[in-house]
């Protein structure tokens, strides 16, 4: 079983509606949780960060935890073509800085 | 701020050489961490330094190494390059508490040929 899985997609959404990509983890002690977007030929780019169940909002993006049911999304409001992109979701099981990582899914916004 | 630095940006190798590449984390940042990015396989963890001792490492082979200098400056080497070495080497740099953000760099493109 892999630490971090996501549907790699491709996901496709038309500008201005509501991307929702999803992330589960199997450590069930897993303490922080991360999204990062990716473009192509370039290095991941820390979007948000989650420690606690429940949702955290920063501009058009809401990340949501369920530890519980060990699950991570991110959910990208009023999308925009800028938005595509590959989103990783990365999980630290808190023994110091080392991350685990999804494969990544594909989003592509059209316009 | 600067952000995390790597150099060289490319490179190319030949089988069986070396390579050293190196990486320059946010100033203030001693948690250094390294990390590989192939199509395959996605990004995998590779060691992660604080203070200059290795903190966690991944499950790569031995000819992969690293070390950490008293100014949290980091390097990377490579030893006895296989053609399954070419990929996208990257290095995060977060604060010196734990469980926290990681940063990356650019990334160092290497190519084994």
């Amino acid at each position: 079983q892999k630490e971090v899985e996501q549907n790699s997609g491709p996901l496709s959404v038309p500008e201005g509606a509501i991307a929702s990509l999803n992330c589960t983890y199997s450590d069930r002690g897993s303490q922080s949780f991360f999204w990062y977007r990716q473009y192509s030929g370039k290095s991941p780019e820390l979007i948000m960060s989650i420690y606690s169940n429940g949702d955290k909002e920063d501009g058009r993006f809401t990340a949501q935890l369920n530890k519980a049911s060990q699950y991570v999304s991110l959910l990208i409001r009023d999308s925009q073509p800028s938005d595509s992109a590959t989103y990783l979701c990365a999980v630290n099981r808190g023994r110091g800085n080392q991350f685990y990582f999804g494969t990544g899914t594909s989003l592509t916004v059209i316009p | 701020k600067a952000g995390v630095t790597q150099t060289p940006r490319y490179l190319i190798k030949t089988r069986g050489q070396q390579v050293t590449l190196s990486c320059s984390p946010i100033s203030g940042h001693r948690s250094v961490s390294w990390y590989q990015q192939t199509p395959g396989q996605g990004l995998q963890f590779l060691f992660e330094y604080f203070s200059e001792t290795q903190r966690n490492k991944g499950n790569f082979p031995g000819r992969f190494s690293g070390r950490q200098f008293s100014n949290s400056r980091s390097e990377m080497n490579v030893s006895t390059l296989e053609l399954g070495d070419s990929a996208l080497y990257l290095c995060a740099s977060s604060p010196d508490r734990m469980n926290t953000e990681a940063f990356f760099g650019q990334g160092t493109r290497l190519t084994v040929v």
